[in-house]
């Protein structure tokens, strides 16, 4: 199956702030797609990229807040903006990477701590 | 939208029993229910899946059961080893898209 490489595999940063997570993929896939995890929680869709068209959000979650691109069909990334202490997380990339069984595979996760 | 509800949040088995968790979807056009293990710190591993044209699939210890007309499916795990204990999220997605995520299970295999 797919590789998905993830950085960084953590941060620190200052409320106020932004962080941008960036996701590669090794190979070409149509959507990728990027989750919160809150400790101990599940995971949380924030929202679907697709090469060439806006990101579509899910309810609760907002562009302005998490910026996406999606350049092409191996790359994406995911800004957290204007970061509070309740944007400490972990953001995850996920990509569908198996055409016949839909399989889904994961990017290492980003743990951000805002202080 | 699809809500995935999971059963139990935590499981307790002696090594060498077996485990059964169970999840209920709530959209009957969601066809592809596939079931995560993630140790800590790690990211999620998929361990099993299935899609809606069957009806149980096995992979060794590991074995998947849906039940399209009551729209549930259930992890089965047999002879437990410590090396089993994570916590799993089963999932379920419409037509390769989204994945939508059970709240997890946490499996404690004591030896």
């Amino acid at each position: 199956s797919a590789v998905i490489s993830q950085k960084p595999s953590r941060d620190i940063c200052q409320r106020g702030t932004s962080l941008t997570i960036q996701c590669q993929v090794d190979s070409q896939v149509t959507m990728m797609f990027w989750y919160r995890q809150q400790p101990g929680q599940s995971l949380t869709l924030i929202a679907t990229a697709n090469q060439g068209s806006e990101a579509t959000y899910e309810s609760g979650f907002v562009i302005d807040k998490f910026p996406i691109s999606r350049p092409n069909l191996t790359f994406s990334t995911l800004t957290v903006s204007n970061m509070s202490p309740e944007d400490s997380s972990i953001y995850l990339c996920s990509a569908r990477t198996g055409a016949a069984n839909y399989g889904y595979t994961f990017g290492s996760g980003t743990r951000l701590t805002v202080v | 939208g699809e809500n995935v509800e999971q059963h139990p949040s935590t499981l307790s088995v002696q090594e060498g029993d077996s485990a059964v968790i169970k999840c209920t979807y709530s959209d009957s056009a969601s066809n592809y229910f596939p079931w995560y293990k993630q140790e800590l710190g790690k990211r999620p591993q998929l361990i099993i899946d299935i899609r809606s044209n069957v009806g149980e699939k096995k992979d060794q210890r590991i074995a998947v059961t849906l039940n399209k007309t009551a729209k549930h499916f259930s992890l089965h795990i047999t002879e437990t080893q410590p090396e089993d204990s994570a916590v799993y999220f089963c999932a379920a997605s419409k037509g390769g898209n989204k994945l939508v995520f059970g709240a997890g299970t946490i499996l404690r295999v004591k030896s």
